[in-house]
């Protein structure tokens, strides 16, 4: 069974920097493109960024609003997808899933975990 | 970014009754391999959301045969062919084929 585990949201003054991890297990985490999706509370999902497999290049891509703050990488020794989130705004705070991508989408989401930015 | 509007925004259906949700993208999202990348989301109170369909038209495992997906170029349509108390969510197109990918912001799904 796929699980997606997500962890290290909290409270962060703005300014600040955090790292979010997803643990992934139930599929071949090396062979997957990887992405991290966001939503404000009582919002809509934002995507925020997708890396893919080594195999595929292993390159990350961000949406506008975080690229140059957010960093996304793997370690695929430890089947994980990483979140660096830096200089981090009152408008990042939001539940931030971990999702594998599969026939052009999302196909599996972690149950998420919370981000505050506040002061 | 490719904008996907959602109508209705809210959807008040009885149990056991159709419903159906229209997604338009700003673009046509037919890909240069040919393929369609256009995804539906469900997402229930309190919960992760859930691909039910993607590529337009084809059901994600587990997922329940009465909902199915339709469409071409900008414009898609998802179909409850009857409604169950579990439907009761948010549910979201996705298109993955321009960079970024861009969610439709949602049609509340309720029982009257």
């Amino acid at each position: 069974e796929v699980q997606l585990v997500e962890s290290g949201g909290g409270l962060v003054k703005p300014g600040g920097s955090l790292r979010l991890s997803c643990a992934a297990s139930g599929f071949t985490f090396s062979n997957a493109w990887m992405s991290w999706v966001r939503q404000a509370p009582g919002k809509g999902l934002e995507w925020v960024g997708r890396i893919k497999s080594k195999t595929d290049g292993g390159t990350a891509d961000y949406a506008a609003p975080v690229k140059g703050r957010f960093t996304i990488s793997r370690d695929d020794s430890k089947n994980t997808l990483y979140l660096q989130m830096n200089s981090l705004k009152s408008e990042d705070t939001a539940v931030y899933y971990c999702t594998r991508d599969l026939d052009g989408g999302p196909t599996r989401w972690g149950q998420g975990t919370l981000v505050t930015v506040s002061s | 970014d490719v904008v996907m509007t959602q109508s209705p925004l809210s959807l008040p259906v009885t149990l056991g009754q159709p419903a159906s949700i229209s997604c338009r993208s700003s673009q046509s999202l037919v890909y240069s391999d040919g393929n369609t990348y256009l995804n539906w989301f469900q997402q229930r109170p309190g919960q992760s959301p859930r691909r039910l369909i993607y590529k337009v038209s084809n059901r994600d495992s587990g997922v329940p045969d009465r909902f199915s997906g339709s469409g071409s170029g900008t414009d898609f349509t998802l179909k409850i062919s009857r409604v169950e108390a579990e439907d009761v969510g948010v549910y979201y197109c996705m298109q993955d084929t321009h960079w970024p990918p861009t969610f439709g912001g949602g049609t509340r799904v309720e029982i009257k």
